[in-house]
C-alpha cells in the first residue's frame, strides 16, 4: 500500500555498527507495528505501539528499539547490529480499510544484510 | 500466547487445480482470521479473512472455512492460475479485528502452467 512507506528498501552494513529503519504512514492510523521476516517463519512481531505515548515489545524484541516519533512516523533501531539480524523487515499500520473494517496494511519492507 | 501453525509449507499445483492451505491455533479466544498472499519481491497483502461467527466467506476463487471446534482454518483457491503463485500467509487475532496478529509460517504455492 503506497500509503505506508520505508526508508531505506536496501541496506548493507557491518556488525556493531547502529542501524535506523524508518516508516512513515498517511493513513492516519494510530497503530503501528514492526515485523521481521526470515524464511519459514513468516512475520514475527518485534515491537508494535498503538499510540504516540504507547510503545509495547512483540515477541522478539532483544537487540532492537524503537521511537514513535508522531502518529506517522515509528523508527526501529538496532543499536549494535548482529548478522543473525539479516532479514526482510516490514512496518505496517491497522485501521479502517477501504472494506470497511479493521486491517493491517504493509510496507515495502526493507532487506537489511549484517556482514 | 498464540501459536499459529500452517501446512503445507511448500505447494506445487498444475494450472486449474485447486489448491488448499490449514492452519491451526492454540487461543480458544482468537476470532478473527485473515489471509495474506505476498508476491516475491512484494508486501504481504490481505486478500480474504473470516470471523469467529461465519464458517465461510467467499470472494470469487478463494474461499475461507473456520471451525471453531477444531481451531482450525482453511484457504482454499479454485481454479488456480499461474499468478497465485505467491507465499500465503495466516493470521489469527483475539480483539476480532486486525490488530495484534500472530502469523503462520507461511506456504509457497507453485503454480505450474
Amino acid at each position: 500500500d503506497a500509503d505506508v512507506t520505508q526508508t531505506p528498501r536496501n541496506r548493507i552494513t557491518k556488525t556493531g555498527k547502529r542501524i535506523m529503519l524508518e516508516c512513515s504512514q498517511t493513513k492516519g492510523h494510530d497503530r503501528m507495528y514492526w515485523y521481521r521476516q526470515d524464511p519459514g517463519l513468516g512475520l514475527q512481531l518485534i515491537y508494535y505501539s498503538f499510540d504516540v505515548k504507547d510503545i509495547n515489545k512483540g515477541e522478539i524484541s532483544d537487540g532492537y528499539s524503537v521511537s514513535r516519533q508522531a502518529q506517522a512516523k515509528f523508527s526501529l533501531s538496532l543499536e549494535s547490529a548482529i548478522p543473525n539480524q539479516t532479514a526482510l523487515y516490514f512496518c505496517a499500520t491497522s485501521g479502517w480499510g477501504p472494506a470497511g473494517y479493521n486491517e493491517q496494511f504493509f510496507g515495502p519492507g526493507t532487506r537489511l544484510t549484517v556482514l | 500466547g498464540e501459536n499459529v501453525e500452517q501446512h503445507p509449507s511448500t505447494l506445487s499445483v498444475q494450472e486449474g487445480d485447486s489448491a488448499v492451505i490449514k492452519c491451526t491455533y492454540s487461543d480458544s479466544a482468537s476470532n478473527y482470521f485473515p489471509w495474506y498472499k505476498q508476491e516475491l519481491g512484494k508486501r504481504p497483502q490481505l486478500i480474504i479473512d473470516i470471523r469467529s461467527n461465519v464458517g465461510e466467506k467467499k470472494d470469487q476463487r478463494i474461499a475461507v472455512t473456520l471451525n471453531k471446534t477444531a481451531k482450525h482454518f482453511s484457504l482454499h483457491i479454485t481454479e488456480t492460475q499461474p499468478e497465485d503463485s505467491a507465499v500465503y500467509f495466516c493470521a489469527a487475532s483475539r480483539d476480532n479485528a486486525g490488530n495484534m496478529l500472530t502469523f503462520g509460517g507461511g506456504t509457497r504455492l507453485m503454480v505450474k502452467p
